[in-house]
């Protein structure tokens, strides 16, 4: 069973840098093709792909926030973290972290998400 | 960057409709299109990858079609379990860019 779950600050203020964690079980991040994506969501608003890396370390950025993000793994812990610099309250959104396995494959195993407000 | 859009935004309909959801990608993505669902407060569910391909678990009056740019989704027969906002995706390109969401609430 695959499970992800997001975790880190929910409150951060403008300038600040974010650190998210995303500890997951029912997989490795070792295993051939296997990836982990962070997508988030401003309140009533759509889906925004952040970012993703895979089994390999091989690492993919939206180039909109590629200057802001950092994406990296610790295969030992089961955990992928991303972090995101220069915060400002235009990034208050929920984040999700999610599983992917295969060629460009779709998000199938999503976590509930951690919403972050932006504010001084 | 990829630019998925669809149609309509927002959608009336009652249980038992048959409902067509659009989705146009800005180039050719060859058939690397994902549909979600989504219900407040919740994280997206995949329902339908590779434009046809129906994920396990989900009901098969789902469906998908298409290729190259232009996608639909259909729901053959609305259940109530269905109002929700969906999601298209291109997994085509980086970033994988989702469409702005067609909400789907009950007339």
């Amino acid at each position: 069973q695959i499970t992800l779950k997001e975790s880190g600050p929910t409150l951060v203020k403008p300038t600040q840098t974010l650190t998210l964690t995303c500890t997951f079980s029912g997989f490795s991040l070792s295993t051939s093709g296997v990836g982990v994506g962070w997508i988030r969501q401003p309140p009533g608003k759509a889906l925004e792909w952040l970012a993703l890396i895979y089994w390999d370390d091989d690492k993919r950025y939206s180039p909109s926030l590629k200057s802001r993000l950092t994406i990296s793994k610790d295969t030992s812990k089961n955990q992928v973290v991303l972090t995101m610099t220069n915060m400002d309250p235009v990034d208050t959104a929920t984040y999700f972290c999610a599983h992917s396995l295969g060629y460009s494959p779709p998000f199938d195993y999503w976590g509930q998400g951690i919403l972050v407000t932006v504010s001084s | 960057d990829i630019q998925m859009t669809q149609s309509p935004s927002s959608l009336s309909a009652s249980v038992g409709d048959r409902v067509t959801i659009t989705c146009r990608a800005s180039q050719s993505i060859s058939n690397y299109l994902n549909w979600y669902q989504q219900k407040p407060g919740k994280a997206p569910n995949l329902l339908i990858y590779t434009a046809s391909s129906l994920q396990s678990g989900v009901p098969s009056r789902f469906s998908g079609s298409g290729s190259g740019t232009d996608f639909t989704l259909t729901i053959s027969s609305l259940q109530p379990e269905d109002f929700a906002t969906y999601y298209c995706q291109q997994s085509y390109g980086t970033p994988r860019t989702f469409g702005q969401g067609t909400k789907l609430d009950i007339k």
